[in-house]
């Protein structure tokens, strides 16, 4: 059975520095790793989707890590603005296109 | 609008009644999902739909729930006798085709609060 898990459950930085936030899976046999940002009351906003053939996936102040054999990804938000306080969460899909999500990061950007 | 929207956003019902949440997704887009966040916990993985069919509802948790979809579109998620531990936020979202390496776009949730 999929296991999702997200280190740090909770992160406190100040602006400008750089945020990594670390997700881990148990079984390799992904077809993607997609990051979301929920912000509170709301649902969630796709950041980034890395297939399974991929390495790293970018978008803007965004980059996100993939090493299927180690069952690892990593979100690096560079230069953390107050707005980027959310939280985020990683999702693995099987090929049914199934999610199994971790428990999510909550992050906080103090100005 | 051009997200996925979902009605109500917020229902308080009492123990026992059945209540019916509603997710229109996005124009075009044939697959379909519903998750519930409870309190505390991570996001669930409920049902899928391809269309009007659903091959996979491994994560309904009991007989109360239910789901359909109509003409490609509108989702309906029925829970029958409501339990206390239905409390949630039930989220629906919808992407392309067939889903696996799409990204999948979320609605705002409706809040399920069961006295």
């Amino acid at each position: 059975k999929q296991e999702v898990t997200q280190i740090p459950a909770a992160l406190s930085v100040p602006e400008g520095e750089n945020l990594v936030l670390n997700c881990s899976f148990t079984d390799s046999a992904i077809y993607n790793l997609q990051w979301f940002r929920q912000d509170p009351g709301k649902g969630l906003t796709s950041l980034l989707l890395i297939q399974s053939s991929q390495r790293e996936q970018t978008s803007g102040r965004l980059n996100a890590s993939l090493d299927k054999s180690s069952g690892r990804s990593t979100l690096y938000i560079a230069a953390s603005q107050p707005g980027d306080s959310a939280t985020y969460l990683c999702a693995v899909t099987d090929s049914w296109g199934k999610f199994q999500f971790g428990a999510g990061t909550q992050v906080v950007v103090t100005p | 609008g051009a997200g996925v929207s979902q009605s109500p956003s917020n229902k308080v019902t009492e123990k026992g009644k059945d209540v019916e949440l509603r997710c229109d997704p996005i124009s075009g887009h044939t697959a379909l999902y519903w998750y519930r966040q409870s309190l505390g916990q991570g996001l669930e993985f409920l049902i899928y739909f391809q269309g009007n069919s659903a091959p996979d509802k491994s994560g309904l948790p009991s007989d109360r729930f239910s789901a359909e979809r109509t003409g490609g579109s509108v989702s309906t998620l029925t829970i029958q006798r409501t339990q206390q531990e239905d409390s949630a936020v039930y989220l629906c979202a919808s992407s392309l085709g067939k889903g696996v390496n799409q990204p999948q776009h979320f609605g705002d949730g409706t809040r399920l609060s069961i006295l």
